[in-house]
């Protein structure tokens, strides 16, 4: 089946660095990415979207100078979360589809756990 | 209301009994329907798609009721290893945009 690896798993970092997270598709062409952030206890909160070659959007509430996204090819897609903070800490996890074939579902990467102190 | 809703549970069942999860949407365009089962602390995965005829997969049998706009998931003969989060899954209106419902939670004891 199709498989989406994220790296890194985990990361623990100071407040005020940044942190880039990667997502690729493995083993097919993903023309869309997704990326969620899911706090404890909470549903996935769709973060932004981003198509190959082209900028991403993002939901309502989600500073995209803060979280720098990038599509640079149709199986890479990086999340950077800029001047980390204790509030960012978060399980941020991303998705692939190849919408290009029909109704796709989506397949996730296995989230990588932030924590700023 | 929101987007996607589910009973967030938790369902505790005993093994082998039949258990079943709705989840209702407000977007009567939406076109794409899953469940995901996403385990403690981990990602995701599909469970399975839904269809409008609806669909069976092993235990597990899906359907979809447009006219009242909801999604259902049903378990037989319930394992412990079925013990996790089920999550709605639907695509917001004639976009590919997927709204996650808040999951709901199952617990299956010996």
């Amino acid at each position: 089946g199709a498989v989406v690896s994220q790296h890194p798993s985990w990361v623990i970092c100071k407040s005020g660095t940044s942190v880039k997270i990667e997502c690729r598709s493995l083993d097919f062409q993903a023309t869309t990415m997704f990326w969620y952030r899911q706090f404890p206890k909470q549903s996935l909160m769709l973060m932004a979207t981003s198509n190959e070659g082209s900028k991403a959007t993002y939901e309502q509430g989600v500073e995209k100078d803060k979280f720098l996204i990038n599509h640079a090819s149709l199986t890479l897609s990086t999340l950077t979360v800029t001047s980390a903070h204790p509030e960012d800490s978060s399980f941020y996890i991303c998705s692939a589809s190849n919408f290009r074939q029909g109704n796709s579902p989506l397949h996730f990467g296995n989230g990588t756990r932030l924590t700023v102190t | 209301r929101k987007e996607v809703e589910q009973d967030p549970g938790p369902f505790n069942v005993p093994e082998g009994a039949t258990v079943a999860f709705n989840c209702t949407y407000s977007n009567s365009a939406s076109q794409s329907f899953f469940w995901y089962r996403q385990d403690c602390r981990k990602e995701p995965k599909l469970l399975m798609s839904v269809y409008s005829s609806g669909n069976e997969d092993g235990r597990f049998t899906a359907q979809l009721n447009r006219a009242s706009q909801y999604i259902s998931l049903l378990i037989r003969d319930s394992k412990l290893s079925d013990s996790a989060t089920y999550l709605c899954v639907v695509t917001w209106g004639y976009t590919d945009k997927l709204i996650f419902g808040t999951g709901t939670r199952l617990q299956v004891f010996p």
